[in-house]
């Protein structure tokens, strides 16, 4: 059963555009949702994260937007760069407790 | 910060052996542990969760006598399989929970297997 689910499963942006990958979830119990971003042959790295309590969290470029209500989160990558290239997988879990991850999004952003 | 090693990181094994693959958390104590394996083009599956000190808790259909999991110190897990198959082929990827960095869970750069 996905806990998470992620679309789009893939997505082409043009240089500075804006890049935007959506998740859902069903457990209520969660309270952690992070966005990781994996490029071929890496394992994932962290990008950004946030917790029920906040709406929305900015990091550089990176922005996740959470509407608790909906049971839903997003992240926004402004001005995409060619470098930012990548597969990103968002997750959620209860604290401590091991990710539950989406399915992924194959992000291509042409010069 | 939050650095998290995996040895090796690719490795070469013919059929009926055995490889350990260990995760180390560099600059943070990880009283949790969590093992990940993932196929081309796919999501990561969780196998384990590995505790310090405990035995492990694998997922269902991961075979504990297959994937032997050790968590014997506060900043090293490993995995073992045991008697690999082409099918155990995969990408292994651990994951070290932080409890001092507001439980952010910190992956690894992952371990490629390949069974000849």
């Amino acid at each position: 059963q996905q806990q998470v689910k992620q679309s789009p499963q893939s997505l082409i942006v043009q240089k500075g555009g804006i890049s935007i990958i959506n998740c859902a979830y069903e457990n209520t119990a969660f309270d952690y949702f992070p966005w990781y971003q994996q490029f071929p042959g890496k394992g994932p790295a962290l990008l950004i994260a946030i917790r029920p309590d906040v709406s929305e969290k900015k990091e550089g470029r990176f922005t996740i937007s959470f509407n608790k209500s909906a049971k839903q989160f997003s992240l926004h990558i402004m001005d995409s760069q060619p470098g930012d290239s990548a597969t990103y997988f968002c997750a959620a879990s209860h604290s401590g407790y091991a990710l539950n991850f989406g399915k992924g999004t194959s992000l291509l952003v042409t010069p | 910060g939050a650095v998290v090693s995996q040895h090796p990181s690719w490795v070469i094994c013919k059929s009926g052996t055995s490889v350990k693959i260990e995760c180390r958390s560099l600059d943070f104590q990880a009283t949790t542990m969590f093992w990940y394996r993932q196929f081309p083009k796919q999501s990561l599956m969780l196998m384990a969760t590995s505790n310090e000190g405990s035995k492990a808790t694998y997922e269902q259909g991961v075979e504990k006598d297959k994937f032997l999991i050790n968590h014997a110190s506060l900043t090293l897990s490993t995995l073992t399989v045991t008697s690999a198959h082409p099918e155990d082929s995969s990408f292994y990827i651990c994951s070290a929970l932080s409890s001092g960095l507001a439980n952010e869970q910190y992956f690894g750069p992952g371990t490629r297997l390949t069974v000849t």
